[in-house]
């Protein structure tokens, strides 16, 4: 049973550039959350991915946008690359019919650089 | 919006000495509370949640945690922990399908 995969696991961009991160749900989830972790900093909520639509969205500019597609899995674009970008984007999938109580399952990360 | 507090950045301790990694909540209404751990250059992983019942909850490799609606708090404990256990430590909370985490608790345990 294949958990949560996220690509790639590291990548260096320049101010101004942009970036996609993909990320395969575990099988069986419905459901993907992005999650931006700065270094010393616990998961901020970027946004969630229900049904192909943005269900929920945290405190994070339009500059962050994503898409889920047919089969579950999920992009999270970054565009006009800011050096506060750089973090650890965390993908987290969960099956939303789990009456509430289900937990997220994460990747391992797509750590960014911005330089 | 729902804020989760850990009191403490850094926890350093000796091997099998106990250990208590604090957590707070803001909330005035039922949420579902969760710890998960992150090793180096990985992704969290769940180690236990609380959802209804018994307020005291375990994982399988000996950490418990206990849920008090009164302190609105969601310690963890561990009666004596490994050199394995050395790692990142978040509590969450999860309310209306959005999970809110706190800052982290390095546990370093020091032979």
């Amino acid at each position: 049973d294949a958990g949560v995969t996220q690509s790639p696991t590291h990548l260096i961009k320049t101010r101004g550039q942009q970036v996609t991160l993909r990320c395969s749900p575990k099988s069986g989830h419905d459901t993907v959350s992005w999650y931006q972790q700065a270094l010393g900093q616990g998961p901020q909520f970027i946004f969630q991915y229900y049904e192909e639509e943005e269900r929920q969205r945290g405190n994070f500019p339009d500059r962050f946008s994503g898409h889920q597609f047919p089969n579950y899995s999920s992009e999270l674009n970054v565009n006009a690359l800011l050096l506060g970008d750089s973090a650890l984007y965390l993908c987290a999938s969960s099956l939303l019919t789990s009456g509430g109580t289900g937990e997220l399952f994460f990747g391992e990360g797509s750590r960014l650089t911005v330089l | 919006a729902q804020s989760v507090t850990q009191l403490d950045s850094q926890v350093p301790v000796f091997e099998e000495a106990p250990v208590e990694l604090r957590c707070n909540y803001s909330s005035s209404v039922s949420v579902y509370l969760f710890w998960y751990v992150q090793y180096p250059n990985q992704g969290l992983q769940l180690l236990l949640k609380y959802l209804s019942g018994s307020t005291l909850v375990e994982s399988i490799n000996g950490f418990e945690a206990e849920f008090n609606k009164s302190q609105t708090s969601f310690h963890l404990r561990k009666p004596s922990v490994h050199i394995s256990d050395t790692a990142e430590y978040f509590c969450a909370v999860k309310n209306f399908n959005k999970f809110y985490f706190g800052s982290g608790t390095k546990l370093n345990v020091k032979p």
